[in-house]
């Protein structure tokens, strides 16, 4: 059974661009979220899709988005990136939501130069 | 504010040296209670949900236990491969907004030989 898979692993992006991130979910998982992990902050929580929509939304600006397609897989995106941007974006599925378990993929390490 | 704060921030421990890693917690209305493993350059992998106080759930060396307040993740004769960071977190709220996980910051566990 495949796991979660997140595109790319690594990230060099300069401060100023945007960057697109994708998430493929579990087979079935209908429910992607996204975290942003940071040595100072931990993993935070950006947001959540279910069903193609955006059903929960963390407390990040709005340079921060994101979107889901009708088989599910993910995208995030980030606009005029900063340096502060940079950190390890990890993607979860889940069938329904966070009581169902959350699988997460191995992160899109972002650094903003 | 929902808050999730863990200690000790580091433990190392000698082969076969029990011990026990703390999450307290500070949220309205907790709908779940999450221990996640995490190795470096990878994902959290899931590995218990406590649901309400007084619960415990056990997976090999690995017992987890859930009062009002916080939660504890006893290791019990670790093994160096036991060694990673520990996260918890929790899902809380009402209604609809509900299926964030609030996370702290993690115990990173080295078990020496």
């Amino acid at each position: 059974k495949a796991g979660v898979t997140q595109t790319p692993r690594y990230l060099i992006k300069t401060r100023g661009q945007q960057v697109t991130l994708s998430c493929s979910p579990i087979s079935g998982h209908r429910s992607v979220s996204w975290y942003q992990q940071t040595p100072g902050q931990g993993l935070q929580f950006l947001f959540e899709y279910f069903s193609e929509t955006q059903r929960n939304k963390g407390n990040f600006p709005g340079r921060f988005s994101g979107r889901q397609f009708s088989n599910s897989r993910s995208e995030m995106n980030v606009s005029t990136l900063e340096l502060g941007d940079s950190a390890l974006y990890l993607c979860a599925s889940s069938l329904g939501g966070a009581e169902y378990g959350y699988t997460f993929g191995s992160g899109t390490r972002l650094t903003v130069v | 504010e929902d808050q999730v704060t863990q200690s000790p921030e580091a433990l190392r421990l000698q082969e076969g040296e029990s011990s026990s890693l703390n999450c307290s917690y500070t949220v309205s209305g907790l709908r779940g209670l999450f221990w996640y493993r995490q190795d470096p350059g990878k994902g959290p992998e899931f590995l218990f949900t406590l649901y309400s106080a007084g619960e415990e759930k056990e997976k090999e060396r690995l017992k987890a236990t859930l009062t009002k307040k916080e939660s504890f993740l006893h290791i019990t004769a670790p093994k160096p491969e036991d060694s990673a960071t520990y996260l918890c977190a929790v899902q809380a709220g009402y209604g609809g907004a509900t299926n964030k996980l609030i996370f702290g910051t993690g115990t990173l566990l080295a078990v020496q030989p």
